[in-house]
């Protein structure tokens, strides 16, 4: 059961390069979400889709562009890589809410192991 | 934006002390609440869903109270152990679609 998988799992690039994330969940979850871990920012969320075929954005969504062509792939593209986007990066998946909250409402995220990703 | 804030942002304790930390976000709106455990170089796990006023819940010695109405979740850890040191993340939900992270409460439980 291999869950939310993240390719590659380290990268160096250099600055004005380009590359892609990958992230593959197989739990048939609506909800994909890619967030990057800064130190002492906790996990600020970039983008979220909600189904295949929709992306929107998060807190942190500049410089970063991604797609949801299938429903178990979330793709995070960098167009051209600045240090600043120097970070570790994390893929998220979960099922979507129900019409209300209240007992039995699980909906808790579940994460790939983390890119790490290195703009020099 | 939605504006979680968690306290405090780090703590050293003494194994076998007890601990608590504060998760605040605003209070309209609210879907459910998610705590999870950040161990280093792991991914974030979760931890407790919670998603009715005056809700609580215990897994061992860690147990989270719930309060919508003021806006406000804590985490208890009872007899911290060394392995408890990690990084504690609160996550309000509103509206189902969005999951923010407060910054988080950074543990460490010296034996």
């Amino acid at each position: 059961n291999a869950g939310v998988t993240q390719t590659p799992k380290f990268r160096v690039l250099k600055t004005g390069q380009s590359m892609t994330l990958l992230c593959a969940q197989d739990m048939n979850h609506e909800y994909m979400y890619w967030y990057r871990q800064d130190p002492g920012m906790g996990l600020r969320l970039i983008h979220y889709s909600v189904g295949e075929g929709t992306t929107a954005k998060g807190e942190v969504p500049d410089g970063y562009n991604v797609s949801r062509l299938k429903k178990q792939n979330f793709l995070l593209g960098l167009e051209s890589a600045a240090p600043s986007q120097t970070s570790v990066y994390f893929c998220a998946s979960r099922l979507p809410p129900r019409t209300s909250g209240g007992a039995g409402y699980t909906g808790e995220l579940f994460f790939g192991e983390g890119s790490r990703l290195t703009v020099l | 934006i939605l504006n979680v804030e968690q306290s405090p942002q780090s703590l050293h304790v003494q194994e076998g002390d007890s601990t608590n930390f504060t998760c605040s976000f605003p209070s309209s709106n609210f879907y459910a609440l998610h705590w999870y455990r950040w161990e280093t170089a792991k991914s974030p796990e979760a931890l407790f869903v919670m998603t009715l006023n005056g809700d609580e819940k215990k897994k061992g010695r860690i147990s989270a109270t719930l309060n919508t109405k003021e806006g406000y979740s804590y985490l208890y850890i009872k007899g911290s152990q060394p392995e408890d040191s990690a990084t504690y993340l609160c996550a309000p939900i509103t509206g189902g679609f969005k999951t923010i992270f407060g910054a988080g409460t950074r543990l460490f439980v010296k034996a």
